[in-house]
Parts: structure tokens; sequence; C-alpha cells
């Protein structure tokens, strides 16, 4: 069984520059959820799809927006990056269902100068 | 917005002691998560509760979840150096549709001295 796997696994951009993350999900998985993580504190939830469709989103602007393809894959997509944009960014693939447990990557590491 | 509080945000303590971390908040929650993460990689999931009142225990770990489903904590028994990590609680709302959207509080530094 193939964990949730990202790339790349570490990142530097500059202000105003855009990005462009990736997230396989786990074998079997149908659900994708994207995560920041800033230094020193617990994840904070961005967005979730399922079936290629976006079906829930934190409390984070438009500049962030993704894809879920398919064969579940995902993309985390940031324009205009901004400095407080820093941080390490998780996906997490889940069966569908409300108490199914998530399964997080090891993350990717951006650093916005 | 639903806030997770979690306490304390530093805990080192010699092997063999005991430990409990708690996680608290204002709002409901229909289940509550424990994750353990470790440098560079990401939440890997410990337990989740769903029941008012429920406990679970892992081995040396004992979870418990509020009658209000309110609040957590994490009872860490005989502390070994392994048990070394960032410890974080998520809950997960009452209603969101159906995204699992899940909110995680800040986090307990844990090390366990040998």
């Amino acid at each position: 069984e193939t964990g949730v796997t990202q790339s790349p696994t570490h990142l530097i951009k500059t202000r105003g520059q855009q990005v462009t993350l990736r997230c396989s999900s786990q074998s079997g998985h149908n659900t994708v959820s994207w995560y920041q993580q800033a230094l020193g504190q617990g994840p904070q939830f961005i967005f979730q799809y399922y079936r290629e469709e976006e079906n829930g989103r934190g409390n984070f602007p438009p500049r962030f927006s993704g894809l879920q393809f398919p064969n579940y894959s995902s993309e985390l997509n940031v324009n205009a990056l901004e400095l407080d944009d820093s941080a390490l960014y998780l996906c997490a693939s889940s069966l569908t269902g409300y108490n199914s447990p998530l399964h997080f990557g090891n993350g990717t590491r951006l650093t916005v100068t | 917005t639903q806030l997770l509080e979690q306490s304390p945000q530093f805990l080192s303590i010699q092997e063999g002691e005991n430990l409990t971390v708690y996680c608290n908040s204002s709002s409901v929650f229909s289940s509550l998560q424990w994750y353990r993460q470790e440098p560079g990689e990401g939440p890997v999931l410990l337990v989740t509760v769903v029941t008012g009142g429920e406990v679970k225990k892992l081995k040396r770990l004992t979870f418990q979840f509020g009658d209000a489903r309110k609040d957590s904590s994490l009872h860490i028994t005989a502390a070994q150096p392994g048990d070394t990590g960032l410890y974080l609680c998520a809950g997960a709302p009452v209603s969101s549709g159906s995204a699992r959207q899940l909110t995680f509080g800040s986090g307990t530094q844990l090390t366990v001295l040998p």
C-alpha cells in the first residue's frame, strides 16, 4: 500500500511569484484535503476535494486554489505569494465517510523571500 | 470560528514520569482526533474518540473525550524517549457538510529525556 506522497519536499520562491504543490493520494482514497502549518502552529484547513470538485474551504483567500484529477491526485496552487505564505503545506487523503481517518503526507516546506 | 486550545505548549520530562496534555474548546465537536508529528513528517493519527465520555487506551496512552464533547485529554504513563514529538488534537465540527474540515490545536511539544 503506497502512502501519501508530496512533491517537492522543499521550495523557495520570491514574493509575488506563483507556486504549484503536488500530492498523490494513498491507494484507494478518493478525498484529498490540504492544510497549511505555520512554524510552531497546528495545521489549518485550506480546502478539500472529492470527485474532482472542491467541497469545503477554510478561511483562505481565492489566490489559494486547487485541482483533483481522475486518479485522485491533487495540486495546490498559490498565486501572488506573500511572505506569510511561508509554511509547511500538508496533503491528506481519506476514504469517503465522516470519521474516515486522514493519512497525511510529509508535506512541502515553502519559503517565500 | 471553532478554536481548540492545547496545554501545555511545551513539556519536558524525565523518562518514567507521567504526563497529561489537555485540549479545550467552547465548541462541540462530533469527534476528536489525536495525532503525533515528528520533525520533517506529517501528523500520524493515534486515535479518534466519538462518544462523549469515551475513554480509549493505546498501550501507555489513554485518551478521554469530555462528556459534553468540547474537550479531551491525553495521558501518557511511564513516558519513554520514543514518545518525544508534537502532539496535536483535532476536532471535527458537528456539521460541515461533506467536508472533513478538522480544526487543529496549536500542539504540545513533548520531550522525554533519558
